[in-house]
Parts: structure tokens; sequence; C-alpha cells
């Protein structure tokens, strides 16, 4: 198994500029969620998703879109990217939403100028 | 809401010598914790839970409820354990989101 993939692993962008950031599983992992990680403030999740056709917002939304049309695909939109949303991107499966040990991608370094 | 504080962002011992990471929470109810370590260069993965009650790597973390702390100990440090560590937090209930501290950054000297 690749466990969790996570493309590209750098990317620049102008703001403004939209792009999507991919996540893929293949564990048959129901639960999906995206974090943002920033110095001093950690991990701090953006959405996430139990199942198929299903997401929802996490802590710090605001500028991000997701969608979850298979169980293997979890990707994060910027719509209009801002220099506000510069950081590492970490995508994160785990099994079910009763169990704990969740799996990570090795991160998106993003960075907008 | 849940909160979880690392208080510590920076961290060095030398080699051999005892480490302790505080992590301190904030729940009214009855959480689960766990411990996650990135190495450099590496994903972020699972140290231990406090559920299992388990000893990895030289590691252990035991739950106290009173002062709602889940400190993270080695008797004796080593170079490969540096790295940065995350205290998490699941709370009971049906939203069981994982909430991350910031993040505690320990450096083994030799």
């Amino acid at each position: 198994n690749a466990g969790v993939t996570q493309t590209p692993k750098f990317q620049v962008l102008k703001t403004g500029q939209s792009m999507t950031l991919q996540c893929a599983q293949d564990m048959n992992h129901e639960y999906m969620s995206w974090y943002r990680q920033d110095p001093g403030m950690g991990l701090r999740l953006i959405h996430y998703s139990v199942g198929a056709g299903i997401t929802d917002q996490g802590e710090v939304p605001n500028g991000y879109n997701v969608s979850r049309s298979t169980t293997e695909d979890f990707p994060l939109r910027l719509l209009s990217a801002a220099p506000s949303q510069t950081s590492v991107y970490f995508c994160a499966s785990r099994k079910a939403i009763g169990t704990d040990t969740q799996y990570f991608g090795p991160g998106t370094r993003l960075t907008v100028l | 809401a849940q909160r979880v504080t690392q208080p510590e962002k920076l961290l060095s011992v030398f080699k051999g010598a005892p480490v302790e990471l505080k992590c301190n929470y904030s729940y009214s109810g009855s959480p689960e914790l766990f411990w996650y370590v990135q190495y450099s260069r590496q994903r972020l993965q699972l140290l231990l839970r406090h559920i299992s009650r388990e000893s990895i790597k030289g590691f252990t973390a035991d739950l106290n409820k009173g002062e709602t702390s889940f400190h993270l100990k080695k008797p004796f440090a080593q170079e490969e354990d540096s790295a940065m560590y995350y205290c998490a937090l699941i709370p009971s209930g049906s939203a069981r989101q994982l909430t991350f501290g910031s993040g505690t950054q320990l450096t083994v000297l030799p």
C-alpha cells in the first residue's frame, strides 16, 4: 500500500491564483482530513470528510473548498490564493470515525507571493 | 471546545539525560490523548496513545485527569529522538476530531 499520497510536494502561487492540492489513500479509509501546519500554531483542521459525499468544516475553513466524490480522493481547492495561506498542508486518513490511528501524507509546502 | 497546550516550543537536552515534554488539555469530558512525532523530512506519525498504556522507543506518557496533563517522558534521551512532538486529543462523542497542540521541537545534543 502507498498509504496517503499528496501532490504536489512544493508549489508557488501568486496572489489570486487558484489551485488544487491532491490527496489520495489506498487503505479504504472512511475518514479523511486536511490540516495546515504553521510555526507556533501546530496543526489546524481545515476540512474533513467522514465518507464519500460527506464533508464538513474544521477550525480554519475560510478560503478552502473540498469535495469527496470517491472514498480514495479528497482534494483541497484554493479558489483565490492569499499570502496568509502560505503553509504546509497535510492530508490524513483513518479507517473510521470511531478509530484513532491517523495516517498522514508527506505534506505540500505552499508559498503564496 | 477542547484545547491542547504545549508550553515549550523548543526543548534541548543532552544525550543520556531525562526528557519530559509537557502537554496540558482542557476538555470537560473524557478525552483520548495521543502523542504524534515528526522526524526531519518524514511524515507525522503516531508515537503512542494513552489508552494503550504502551511504551514506544522508550517513551511513556501517563494521563493525569486531576491535572489534565499528558506529559511525554523518556529516562535517557538519544540523538535520534530529536524531532517535533505534538500532543493531540480526541473528544468523546460523535465529532471525534483530532485537536493538536502547537508542538515542541526537541533537540538532543551529543
